[in-house]
């Protein structure tokens, strides 16, 4: 089966650092996602990861490890805006790409 | 701003009823999926639609269908509506090319069945 697990919730304090870590078990792995989502809303695309290592976007970063299955996001300079759910999502493919989504982790950002 | 929309916003249905709920992709994207997310989980995937027809599809009954149109705009039909069917319904466009892997999400339509 798939399965991808990431912690429920976190709380962070404006203005510090916080990483949301996902680990995940699927078949035909072809990179991994992660979106944030605004209660009620769509997501909107963060990151995307399909070979190892660190990629960096402004205050946002996301790293990946192919052979442990894990990946995490950095969150940098948090603000009140940060506030959101948090979606690791990995896209597997067979015969057609399908994303596979953990259930989200809901950041809480307090001043 | 994703060029992806859906419609309607809001739906209330009563248990037993049937529902549609619109997508209208972006522009060139041949492919359309849907996803059911229940309060507090992530999207799940229901099914894709490539070239108008079914390419793959997850762990849901027969109940949920859907249809693409040849002007990229796709519809979910749900029969026999349950409770549980309760959900924020996103549909999820890409250009189809299969090494194009960003899937680009509407707004969503929120489902209530009461």
């Amino acid at each position: 089966g798939q399965n991808i697990d990431q912690p429920t919730e976190m709380t962070a304090t404006e203005g510090a650092i916080v990483q949301i870590n996902c680990t995940y078990q699927t078949s035909g792995f072809n990179g991994l996602f992660w979106y944030q989502q605004h209660a009620g809303e769509a997501p909107t695309f963060l990151s995307y990861n399909v070979l190892d290592g660190l990629e960096e976007k402004g205050r946002f970063s996301s790293f990946l490890s192919r052979s442990k299955g894990y990946s995490y996001l950095l969150l940098k300079e948090l603000q009140m805006k940060d506030s959101a759910s948090y979606l690791c999502a990995v896209i597997i493919s067979g015969g057609y790409n399908k994303l596979i989504f953990g259930a989200g982790t809901r950041l809480a950002v307090h001043p | 701003e994703t060029g992806v929309t859906q419609s309607p916003t809001h739906l209330i249905k009563t248990r037993g009823q049937q529902v549609t709920l619109r997508c209208s992709s972006q522009s060139g994207h041949n492919t359309v999926s849907w996803y059911q997310q229940a309060l507090g989980q992530g999207p799940q995937f229901i099914f894709q639609y490539y070239r108008e027809e079914e390419n793959g599809r997850g762990n849901f009954p027969p109940r949920f269908s859907g249809l693409q149109f040849p002007n990229y705009s796709s519809e979910l039909n749900v029969n026999a509506l349950e409770l549980d069917d309760s959900a924020l319904y996103l549909c999820a466009s890409s250009p189809g090319s299969y090494y194009s892997y960003e899937q680009y999400f509407g707004p969503g339509t929120r489902l209530t069945v009461t």
